[in-house]
């Protein structure tokens, strides 16, 4: 079965400094991943995807991810955050049937001024 | 339009009561889901429509009932619910059954079973 870790449940960082979300996958097949964001008392919002081809993944808000398949990652990077970018963040992978998002534990990023 | 509307934003109910949480799109999507959300929890997966039918139920009591009643709609009605039945409930829709992985989210309905 295809899973997710997220390998911080939360990661404290101050105003305009780099940040990293780590994410690790396990599959034994093609495997399709995911960063969501969901700001507090919203629902998700796709950031990134990774399906195939390059696997430096450029998303919104100035995220992007690196699919890396020898380490089994695919961790989240903004090389400066804002106070807005407070939220959690979902890793997910989509299921050997390609009709159901499985998601990781979550991490929350919390930026501080 | 790519928004996900759900209503309402909160809910209390008692264990005896019914009551439904309803969702709408009108991105022309002919997948929907409903996930709950535990506090500090990631979303689980309760039920997928595709094309209106019901294609994933992930072993949910019979106490949630789901209802596609057209293409735009989603409705979860609630029926003797218990206390641990509190949570977020989160409606989604996709393009279609295998655009999966590109969800559109709604706010949610945050439910308190008292």
């Amino acid at each position: 079965a295809q899973s997710v870790t997220q390998l911080d449940s939360q990661v404290p960082v101050f105003e305009e400094a780099p940040v990293e979300l780590r994410c690790n996958y396990s599959s034994s097949v093609s495997v399709y991943l995911f960063w969501y964001v969901q700001y507090p008392n919203q629902g998700l919002q796709l950031l990134l995807k990774y399906l195939s081809g390059s696997t430096l993944v450029k998303g919104i808000n100035g995220f992007e991810a690196e699919f890396n398949k020898s380490q089994t990652s695919f961790h989240l990077r903004k090389p400066s955050v804002h106070i807005s970018d407070t939220a959690e963040y979902f890793c997910a992978v989509l299921s050997g049937g390609y009709n159901k998002l499985i998601f990781g534990a979550g991490t929350r990023l919390a930026v501080h001024p | 339009d790519t928004e996900v509307t759900q209503t309402p934003k909160h809910l209390v109910m008692g264990m005896t009561n019914k009551k439904s949480l309803k969702c709408e799109q009108h991105m022309g999507h002919r997948a929907m889901y409903w996930y709950k959300q535990k506090a500090k929890k990631p979303p689980e997966l309760m039920f997928v429509y595709s094309y209106e039918k019901l294609s994933i139920n992930e072993s949910v009591p019979s106490r949630f009932s789901p209802e596609c009643p057209n293409s735009s709609l989603l409705n979860l009605h609630l029926h003797a619910l218990q206390p641990e039945d509190s949570a977020l409930y989160l409606c989604a829709s996709s393009q279609d059954p295998a655009r999966a992985y590109e969800q559109y989210f709604g706010p949610g309905t945050r439910l308190t079973v008292t």
